[in-house]
């Protein structure tokens, strides 16, 4: 089975404060993505990464970067934490598409980041 | 830009009906559909992808269903249990993308 993990289930910083969030994944997947989901907005994309060192901005990537050093683990950053940056992340990984074919994209259980 | 839809929000039913989630979605360029459930407070469980050349998938009492051209998917839950009570979000990749685009979801909840 397909395992994601997240580092932390829930986290409590303060504002301004530098805030990392790591994601490891153990199915040797090329593609790693960070999502943010909100109530009334739904999930969106902040960063997805495609292999390591390579990463594209998604929907969302003001106010935060990503790092992915290693296959395995890809890491978000919050430069300087604020109250609207409180949320539920989500991480996810998924085999790289060829062609026309997808591959599933699979979940970490989340963090829910509160900033104060 | 692609837009997803599930209507409705929420639903309510007695436990050991049938019932039909929807997904409809605005750009039928997509590469495939995935649908997922989200327990509270909880990260997105992978039920069902359904490829772009595909019309359905099963599995076990799930069974989702694709209609590209017109935009629209369903999922089938067969002999609704309590604990199939969850959030039902729906989302499709795009030609050329490797990101997904999700629907806002259909809160589900099997009444005992």
């Amino acid at each position: 089975d397909v395992k994601v993990t997240q580092s932390s289930r829930y986290l409590v910083k303060r504002t301004g404060e530098k805030v990392f969030l790591e994601c490891v994944q153990d199915m040797d997947h090329e593609n790693m993505f960070w999502y943010r989901q909100d109530p009334g907005l739904g999930l969106r994309l902040i960063y997805f990464s495609y292999d390591v060192k390579m990463k594209e901005k998604g929907d969302i990537p003001e106010g935060y970067s990503v790092s992915r050093e290693k296959k395995e683990r890809f890491s978000l950053i919050l430069e300087s934490a604020s109250t609207n940056q409180t949320s539920m992340y989500l991480c996810a990984s998924s085999l790289s598409s060829g062609g026309s074919y997808g591959y599933e994209q699979y979940f970490g259980p989340g963090t829910r980041l509160t900033v104060t | 830009k692609q837009e997803v839809t599930q209507i409705p929000a929420a639903l309510s039913v007695p436990e050991g009906e049938n019932l039909v989630l929807n997904c409809s979605f605005t750009d039928s360029a997509i590469y495939n559909l995935q649908w997922f459930r989200q327990d509270p407070g909880k990260g997105l469980t992978s039920l069902l992808l359904i490829q772009s050349s595909q019309r359905e998938q099963t599995s076990g009492r799930l069974n989702a269903s694709l209609d590209k051209s017109s935009g629209r998917s369903t999922l089938y839950i067969a002999a609704s249990q309590p604990g199939d009570s969850a959030t039902y979000l729906c989302a499709v990749r795009g030609q050329g993308a490797q990101k997904l685009v999700f629907g806002q979801g259909t809160r589900l909840t099997i009444n005992p």
